[in-house]
């Protein structure tokens, strides 16, 4: 079975620069996270969705991050403008919603913006 | 959601079991125990959860105390990929959040 795809795997730009990150959630899981992991402040959930609809974005960091969801099969975390403390690895995770499922989590993407 | 402590690191020889402890000593009555796994330069790995109950999968198993107050994940025959930093979650029924801690580093000795 797939498990969840992101990409791409690594990502070097210029501050300044947007910064589009993809994932392609498990077939049939209907809900979709987005962490960001730094060595200072760990991994740390900063939106996720639940059939398509975002339902918690509190810990998106500030509004040059957004993140979309337009089908059951794809999501983007997009970052405009960035800047060097956005450099992390970001991942992304799914779940199906029925019965506390656990969430599976993609191989990340690594971001480094200089 | 109730807070977890582990400790830091732990090194467990090859072949050996490894016990890795939590304390989740506020943990209510409506809140499960999660238990990742994340290996260098990858995702986390889910292994196990459990509410009251002792759990055992392909992976491992877990023992939750009576009084629910604390853990331990069991890894019954520890080989060098088991080497990774170890996540105790404790995590709402309903509540799809995961909040990672720092989890404990276990280190496989050859």
């Amino acid at each position: 079975d797939a498990g969840v795809i992101q990409s791409p795997r690594h990502e070097v730009t210029e501050m300044g620069q947007e910064v589009t990150l993809r994932c392609k959630p498990i077939s049939g899981h209907n809900s979709l996270f987005w962490y960001r992991q730094t060595m200072m402040r760990g991994l740390e959930l900063l939106i996720y969705f639940n059939n398509n609809v975002p339902i918690d974005d509190s810990g998106m960091p500030e509004d040059r991050f957004s993140a979309k969801m337009p089908n059951a099969s794809f999501s983007t975390l997009k970052i405009q403008p960035s800047e060097p403390r956005d450099s992390a690895v970001y991942f992304c995770a799914s779940s199906a919603t029925e019965g506390n499922q656990p969430q599976h989590f993609g191989d990340g993407t690594r971001l480094s913006i200089l | 959601d109730a807070k977890t402590t582990q400790p830091p690191s732990m090194d467990c020889a090859e072949g050996r079991a490894a016990n890795l402890p939590c304390n989740h000593s506020t943990i209510s009555g409506n809140e499960y125990v999660y238990w990742y796994r994340q290996i260098h330069s990858q995702g986390p790995q889910y292994i196990i959860h459990g509410l009251k109950n002792n759990e055992t999968n392909e992976m491992a198993s877990l023992i939750i105390t009576e009084d629910r107050k604390s853990s331990t994940l069991i890894l019954p025959h520890a080989t060098l990929r088991d080497t990774a930093v170890y996540y105790c979650i404790v995590r709402p029924r309903g509540n799809e959040k995961l909040t990672f801690g720092t989890g404990t580093r276990l280190t496989i000795i050859p």
